[in-house]
């Protein structure tokens, strides 16, 4: 079946580290983002990617790096920078840029707790 | 003022009838709209989307744009308690970046 699958579904971050979070789709989308939901909040944007080997700053994107080497991944790093870093994060994907008509669609989401 | 802007909520209609969420954007330039559902504790999922003028129906859900107005709509006719929920409003300013709404509670009471 084809879908975005992230993992772990569940994380603890310990004081000082970093972790990754994985997001990997196989729905030959071009376009993949990064979303944290805080309780009672909506989706705020924190990296996307719209090609291989290229992406963009979100709105909130301090404390956090990411990678795209491969079309069908788009790891999510936290770093210890991110000094509030509990939180329900989603990765998404589309078809791909030129296709404005097309809506993103989400992964099971992974959520992160401080230690 | 928020881009994306819906009432939190809880609203609460009983089983049978229509509940009616709303959402105001602020940019006149955007172009797509969408309405994802998010049960508790589980990622959003596409419920509909909406990119002209006027309504569009799916089913028991219509949805209704009027971009001079600068709202957007979801109508859930023959409400069900399985449509209780959170329903989270996302516009589509430029590129291919959404802006979502905070979302808005719905409780289906049986």
């Amino acid at each position: 079946d084809g879908g975005i699958t992230q993992s772990p579904k569940y994380l603890f971050r310990k004081e000082g580290q970093n972790v990754t979070l994985s997001c990997e789709q196989n729905l030959n989308h071009d376009a993949m983002y990064w979303y944290r939901q805080d309780p009672g909040q909506g989706l705020r944007l924190i990296y996307y990617s719209q090609i291989v080997n290229d992406f963009q700053k979100g709105d909130i994107a301090e404390g956090y790096s990411v990678s795209r080497e491969k079309k069908e991944s788009f790891p999510l790093t936290v770093t210890s920078a991110q000094k509030n870093p509990t939180a329900f994060y989603l990765c998404a994907s589309s078809i791909g840029s030129g296709q404005f008509n097309q809506p993103q669609h989400f992964g099971d989401g992974t959520r992160l707790s401080i230690l | 003022q928020k881009e994306v802007e819906q009432n939190s909520g809880p609203l609460s209609v009983p089983e049978g009838a229509i509940a009616s969420l709303n959402c105001t954007y602020s940019d006149r330039g955007s172009q797509s709209f969408f309405w994802y559902r998010q049960y508790s504790g589980k990622s959003p999922e596409l419920i509909m989307s909406i990119y002209s003028n006027g309504d569009k129906e799916d089913g028991r859900f219509t949805a209704q744009l009027n971009k001079a107005s600068q709202y957007v709509s979801l109508l859930i006719r023959d409400s069900q308690p399985s449509d209780s929920a959170t329903y989270l409003c996302a516009v589509r300013k430029y590129g291919n970046k959404l802006v979502f709404g905070a979302g808005t509670i719905l409780r289906v009471k049986s």
